[in-house]
């Protein structure tokens, strides 16, 4: 079983539709959940981090995470073409630890 | 523009030749990272080094040799390679002790 799975996409979503990107994870010793967004040619970026089982709520970003059952959400409200870009998870944990572990990443298009 | 620079951006090389990938950070980060992302493939960590010193070295082929002379620098010296091992090479920093990682926009190297 692979440590965390992602799908990779490509999802074609139009503009202000609710997106939900998922990974799960087979690691209880995760700790820390994030989720970074990689333009294309371009480095990933940290858009969300979490620390807790629950909800936070950034913007039209959502971060979601369930620790019982393994699994992580990000969700884009009102998406807009800028939101196209894939979106990667990322594990971490913490600690004196400083290694993530990184899904596969999601292609997420937005059409206008 | 991005705390994390990368050069060159782009580099091909024959797989005799003898090339270095170069990274800098101006944030005041301790630890230093090298990522190998492959299409279709979750970002693989290469190289960690904390304080200057290498923890962690993921099994990456002698073909790849890293060096840190400083907090702020850190270069990959690239010899024989092999045409698998084009890819996005993505260096990254951060604090030791935080889990965000502050991505370079990656140098893209192709092997003929």
């Amino acid at each position: 079983q692979k440590e965390v799975e992602q799908d990779p996409g490509p999802l074609s979503v139009p503009e202000g539709a609710i997106v939900s990107l998922n990974c799960t994870y087979s690691n209880s010793a995760f700790q820390y959940f994030m989720w970074y967004r990689q333009y294309s040619r371009k480095g990933p970026e940290l858009l969300m981090y979490t620390y807790s089982s629950g909800n936070k709520e950034d913007g039209r970003f959502t971060a979601q995470v369930d620790k019982s059952s393994k699994y992580i959400s990000l969700f884009i409200r009102d998406s807009q073409p800028s939101d196209s870009a894939t979106y990667l998870c990322a594990f971490s944990y913490g600690g004196a630890t400083n290694k993530l572990i990184f899904g596969t990443g999601t292609l997420l298009a937005v059409q206008p | 523009e991005t705390g994390v620079t990368q050069t060159p951006r782009h580099l091909v090389m024959g797989m005799t030749n003898k090339k270095s990938l170069k990274c800098e950070q101006h944030l005041g980060h301790n630890a230093m990272y090298w990522y190998k992302q492959s299409a279709k493939k979750p970002l693989e960590l290469m190289f960690v080094y904390n304080f200057k010193e290498q923890t962690e070295n993921n099994s990456v082929p002698s073909r790849f040799s890293p060096e840190c002379p400083n907090s702020s620098h850190l270069f990959l010296h690239l010899h024989t390679l092999q045409p698998e091992d084009s890819a996005l090479y993505l260096c990254a920093s951060n604090r030791v002790d935080t889990g965000e990682l502050f991505f370079g926009e990656g140098s893209r190297l192709t092997v003929l």
